[in-house]
């Protein structure tokens, strides 16, 4: 069964790059025909989609995030990553990664989520 | 960009009620693209619903959704204690996915 753990700078300084990775275990980041996702939820609120990105390195992005965002993976580590540029306190968050079905794309395996604070 | 507004913001009800959530859409979810996920505080959602109505691997069959279009709906057929829990739905039709504010049910 995929796993998935997050991994980065639990505080970050505004106006920095936030850099996240995902680390995948009990599966390949390279199979199949999954996306993974990078997934934000401030605290006390909802939740909000950053990106996806395929094995063969297709993306998605969210408009409102684009100008900011990178999501990048390594096969060679099965790993995924995000970066996020120009930080401001409105970007702290639980970061979640997160991988879908495969045959859609609702999100079926999460990883337990990193909190990631902006702050000075 | 879709917007889901859910409804009602918070549910109080007792063990072995029913819960019905609601769940509308700015315009026609395509392909009913639709999921429902459960939230309990600490942790990362699950996955209960996907494609409007079908139930995720290990999802008891308390939990049912239904709709198209703009309209879905999420509902709990009796409450068990570990059902209270924030509940959001998701769209994946239409790029960028997006995501309901979220509905609390709350023991009442």
């Amino acid at each position: 069964q995929v796993q998935l753990q997050e991994s980065g700078p639990g505080l970050v300084m505004p106006s920095e790059t936030l850099s996240l990775t995902c680390t995948v275990s009990g599966g390949s980041v390279s199979s199949g025909t999954y996306y993974w996702n990078w997934i934000r939820q401030p605290p006390g609120k909802g939740l909000e989609w950053i990106a996806y990105i395929s094995y063969s390195g297709s993306t998605n992005y969210n408009p409102s995030l684009k100008s900011r965002v990178t999501i990048s993976v390594d096969t060679s580590k099965n790993q995924f990553s995000l970066r996020l540029s120009s930080v401001t306190a409105a970007d702290t968050a639980v970061y979640y990664c997160a991988r879908d079905r495969g045959v859609d794309t609702s999100i079926q395996t999460w990883g337990q989520g990193t909190l990631v604070t902006v702050s000075s | 960009e879709i917007v889901l507004t859910q409804s009602p913001g918070t549910l109080s009800l007792s063990p072995g009620e029913r819960a019905t959530l609601s769940c509308r859409a700015s315009q026609s979810v395509s392909g009913s693209y639709l999921a429902w996920y459960q939230q309990k505080p600490g942790q990362a959602p699950r996955l209960l619903i996907y494609g409007a109505s079908s139930r995720a691997t290990g999802i008891p069959d308390r939990f049912s959704g239904s709709g198209s279009g703009t309209d879905f709906t999420l509902t709990i057929s009796r409450l068990e204690p570990e059902d209270f829990a924030v509940y959001y739905c998701q769209q994946y039709g239409s790029s960028p996915w997006t995501f309901g504010q979220g509905t609390k049910v709350e023991i009442k």
